[in-house]
């Protein structure tokens, strides 16, 4: 069974700052996608990066990348130039291709404080 | 932001009564997902919906029943509600559970369900 990893329960970072959150998967699937969801205080989760497995070159939405090591099974995100609003709970996400499920699969989460 | 509302957003009730979320969405997407959210467990599935009438258990099924009799609504039911089913429950809508893309998932606002 697929699984997700997150071994950063919590983490904290400057305002204007960089910071990297963990994530690591195990799948003997070849084709499937990676995601970062952010929930605020307001519990709505919203989709910040997604990354396709099948693509080398790494995801990128603004202040937001990744760096997808498929051999190593890891999909850390990078939050450059933080912000206070980028404090949130991160869930790593995992779903494969194909099956007729589509569900995703989570970690637990990490929980990012960001100080002025 | 995608039309998906939840009902109610806050409940509580008393071990051993029945409850019944409701999950409408007006984006006429076929799939649909009920997931929990736990402290230290992330999001896990519950039930999910392929179709109007289709339906198959996810990892935690146990202690919950669904029912779709149309494409914009997806009903979770509690037969006999535990404390172990206080939690948060979300749904989710995607326009494609399988083949490839990433097929993004769509989450509602969330229900806070405090079982006593």
């Amino acid at each position: 069974a697929q699984t997700v990893t997150q071994s950063q329960p919590e983490m904290s970072v400057q305002e204007a700052e960089t910071v990297t959150l963990s994530c690591t998967y195990d799948t003997s699937e070849s084709d499937y996608y990676l995601f970062w969801y952010k929930q605020p205080p307001s519990r709505q989760m919203i989709l910040v990066i997604r990354q396709e497995a099948y693509k080398q070159q790494n995801a990128t939405e603004n202040r937001f990348s990744v760096n997808f090591q498929k051999a190593a099974k890891s999909f850390s995100l990078k939050i450059s130039d933080s912000q206070l609003g980028d404090a949130a709970m991160y869930f790593c996400a995992y779903r494969k291709d194909g099956g007729s499920q589509g569900n995703l699969i989570f970690g637990k989460g990490t929980k990012l404080s960001v100080k002025p | 932001d995608a039309g998906i509302t939840q009902s109610p957003r806050h409940k509580v009730t008393e071990t051993g009564t029945p409850v019944t979320l409701r999950c409408h969405q007006t984006e006429n997407h076929r799939y649909m997902y009920w997931y929990r959210q736990d402290p230290g467990h992330g999001l896990r599935l519950i039930h999910y919906s392929y179709g109007v009438k289709d339906t198959d258990k996810g990892e935690v099924s146990d202690g919950y029943s669904v029912s779709r009799s149309k494409t914009e609504d997806f009903l979770l039911t509690l037969e006999s509600a535990t404390s172990s089913q206080t939690s948060v429950y979300f749904c989710a809508i995607s326009e494609r559970g399988r083949t490839s893309g990433t097929n993004e998932q769509f989450f509602g606002p969330g229900t806070r369900l405090t079982v006593l």
